[in-house]
Parts: structure tokens; C-alpha cells; sequence
């Protein structure tokens, strides 16, 4: 079965600072990757994807990700992070065919500072 | 429509009450999907449909959780006897199809309930 970790709850940081956002899955095969973004009140908003390619990913917001087979990761990362930037974070992976019901990970909460 | 849309966006009701929530994906995705989020938890996976069909039921928590879909199009999560364990945030997403490429995922707003 699928899985997926986000290891940290909350994550602070200064506004300008970079981000990395930790993600850690587990599958089988080749698994297609996804972060969401969730603002408070709000319905999760695709942020980028990954289904193959190109390892690094980019998204909208300036945000980017990369897919590191030997890691199983799929780390988010922003190079400056903006106030309005504050929000939930998902990380997700989902089959390549079939049946498919996304695994979510917990979330990871996004605190920044001014 | 333009994107997935729910209502209500929030709905208070008495424990032992019977709700009804809806979802309209955005038009000609055939898959949609039903998760709840508990306060400070990420999604819980309630059930999926494939057309009008569900082939996987098996997030609904109990019997008192149901679900149905119309004409491929509209889905009704209907929660019977509400207890108060049942206050969550109820989500709805909608993708083009299952599996594969395609399967991205867009999301309504959702639903906020509150048993008292």
C-alpha cells in the first residue's frame, strides 16, 4: 500500500528565507506526486505535480519540487517565502493506473514570520 | 462549471440529525472524490466514484455515512443520526478520470459541520 510522510507539523520561517518542505513516500512503482496548498477557510489548491520527465518540478507560486528515486522523497521548495505564503501544506502520491485513491500525507503547517 | 463547488459552505446542526452535503465537480470529470478533515489532521479518504458507481467504499467511517451520484454529475454525502465526532471539514474533488495521467485533482472549498 501506498503511503506518504510529511515529518514536520510546523515549520517557522522568516519572511524572505528559503523553504524546504520535507516529503517522504512509499510505493512500488513509479508514483505520481503532488503538493496542495490549503489556505485557512479554503479548499486545497494544486501547487505542482510530478507523473514523469524531468525530476525537478515546477509550480505555481514559485514553487518547485524534486523527485529523488533513491530517496523516496519529493521535497517542496520556495527560494523566498512570502507572508501570504502561510498556510497547509499536502503532500500526495497517487498510482499510475487503476483503481486511484490518493494517499495524503498529514500536512505540514507554514508559519512565517515578517 | 468553473471549478467544484459545495454546499452548504457551513452547516450547524443538532446531534441525532440527518445532513446533507453536496458537491458539484467541474463539468465532464467522471471521477469524484469525499474526504473529511478533522481539525489540525490531514484528509481522511471517505469514498470515490467512478460515473455514478463507487468501487471503494471503504473510508466511510460507519453506516450512518452515505453516498450517491447523479447522472455522473452531482454527489450527495448524506450523514445520518449526526454524533459530534462527525464535526470536520468535508471536502470534495473532481479529476478527469482515475488513474493515470489525468487524475489531478481539483477541490471545492468544502463544507464546514459542527454537531452540537
Amino acid at each position: 500500500a501506498q503511503s506518504v510522510t510529511q515529518p514536520d507539523i510546523h515549520i517557522t520561517v522568516s519572511e524572505g528565507a528559503s523553504l524546504e518542505l520535507r516529503c517522504n513516500y512509499s510505493y512500488g512503482a513509479t508514483p505520481y506526486l503532488f503538493w496542495y496548498v490549503q489556505s485557512p477557510g479554503q479548499g486545497l489548491q494544486l501547487l505542482l505535480k510530478y507523473f514523469s520527465g524531468d525530476t525537478l518540478v515546477q509550480g505555481i507560486k514559485g514553487f518547485e519540487a524534486e523527485f529523488k528515486r533513491s530517496q523516496s522523497s519529493f521535497n517542496l521548495r520556495k527560494p523566498s517565502v512570502h507572508w501570504s505564503d502561510a498556510a497547509e501544506y499536502f503532500c500526495a502520491v497517487g498510482s499510475s493506473g487503476g483503481s486511484y485513491i490518493p494517499t495524503f500525507g498529514r500536512g505540514t503547517s507554514l508559519i512565517v514570520h515578517p | 462549471g468553473a471549478g467544484v463547488s459545495q454546499s452548504p459552505s457551513n452547516k450547524v446542526t443538532e446531534k441525532g440529525k440527518d445532513v446533507e452535503l453536496r458537491c458539484d465537480p467541474i463539468s465532464g470529470h467522471t471521477a469524484l472524490y469525499w474526504y473529511r478533515q478533522s481539525l489540525g489532521q490531514g484528509l481522511e479518504f471517505l469514498i470515490y466514484f467512478q460515473g455514478n458507481s463507487a468501487p471503494d467504499k471503504s473510508g466511510l467511517p460507519s453506516d450512518r455515512f452515505s453516498a450517491e451520484r447523479t447522472g455522473g454529475s452531482v454527489s450527495t454525502l448524506t450523514i445520518q443520526r449526526t454524533q459530534q465526532e462527525d464535526s470536520a471539514v468535508y471536502l470534495c474533488a473532481s479529476s478527469l478520470k482515475s488513474g493515470g495521467v489525468g487524475n489531478e485533482q481539483f477541490f471545492g472549498p468544502g463544507t464546514r459541520l459542527t454537531v452540537l
